[in-house]
C-alpha cells in the first residue's frame, strides 16, 4: 500500500536551515510527482509547490521561492524539503503529498513534521 | 494568490445535511474542473474526499458530494454524522502548474 514516511520533528534557532523528507513505498516513485503543504499553528493548508520526481524539475508557488527548495533521491524513492534562513513564522507542519498527475488532487498523505523556529 | 473563500464554520445535527461553499474566481474555480476538497480532523493529516469537482475516491461515503456552479464550488454532507466534525479544505488548480487551498471550514455536528 501507499506510505508516505515522513522525517521526524525539529527545532531549529533562527537563521538555521532544516532538511525534511518524505519516503516513499508501495508505488513506482518516479510515476507521480509530489507535493508539499504547510500548516502553521492553528491555521489553514498552504500549497506550497511540487516536484516532478522523474526529471526534478521543481514549481514554487508565491511566497515560497528563494529560501525553499523541493530535490528528489529517487535511488531511495525520497523527497525533501530544504528551508533555509529560517523565522519564526516559518514555524509549521509540514506535509508532503502524492499527485497522481493526471488532476490537480494530493491522494495520499505523509503524517506531516513539526518544525519549530525558536531562539 | 489570495486564498479561495470559504465560510469560517458551519454547523448542523446528526443526520441532517450541510452545504460548504468554496468561491474563486474564473481563473480558477470557475476556469477548470480541477476542485478538490479534504476532511482534517484534528491533529491529522488531510485526507481527500472529493477531486475533479464530483468524484470520490475509493472508500470515501457517498454521503460526500462536490458539485460546482460558475466559480462557486460546493461540498454537501448528507446524514451528518460525529465523525463528520472536522475541518474542510476546498482546493483548486489556478493555471501555470499552481494550486491554491481555501481557507478552511471548521464543521461542528450539534
Amino acid at each position: 500500500q501507499v506510505q508516505l514516511v515522513q522525517s521526524g520533528s525539529e527545532l531549529k534557532k533562527p537563521g538555521a536551515s532544516v532538511k525534511v523528507s518524505c519516503r516513499a513505498s508501495g508505488y513506482t516513485f518516479t510515476r507521480d510527482a509530489m507535493n508539499w503543504v504547510r500548516q502553521a499553528p492553528g491555521q489553514g493548508l498552504e500549497w506550497m509547490g511540487w516536484i516532478n520526481t522523474n526529471t526534478g524539475n521543481p514549481t514554487y508557488a508565491q511566497g515560497f521561492t528563494g529560501r525553499f527548495v523541493f530535490s528528489v533521491d529517487t535511488s531511495v524513492s525520497t523527497a525533501y524539503l530544504q528551508i533555509s534562513s529560517l523565522k519564526a513564522e516559518d514555524t509549521a507542519v509540514y506535509y508532503c503529498a502524492r499527485d497522481l498527475g493526471i488532476g490537480w488532487y494530493l491522494d495520499f498523505w505523509g503524517r506531516g513534521t513539526l518544525v519549530t523556529v525558536s531562539s | 494568490q489570495s486564498a479561495l473563500t470559504q465560510p469560517a464554520s458551519v454547523s448542523g445535527s446528526p443526520g441532517q445535511s450541510i452545504t460548504i461553499s468554496c468561491t474563486g474566481t474564473s481563473s480558477d474555480v470557475g476556469g477548470y474542473n480541477y476542485v478538490s476538497w479534504y476532511q482534517q480532523h484534528p491533529g491529522r493529516a488531510p485526507k481527500l474526499m472529493i477531486y475533479d469537482v464530483i468524484n470520490r475516491p475509493s472508500g470515501v461515503s457517498n454521503r460526500f458530494s462536490g458539485s460546482k456552479s460558475g466559480n462557486r464550488a460546493s461540498l454537501t454532507i448528507s446524514g451528518l454524522q460525529a465523525e463528520d466534525e472536522a475541518d474542510y479544505y476546498c482546493s483548486s488548480y489556478t493555471g501555470n502548474s499552481i494550486v491554491l487551498f481555501g481557507g478552511g471550514t471548521r464543521l461542528t455536528v450539534l
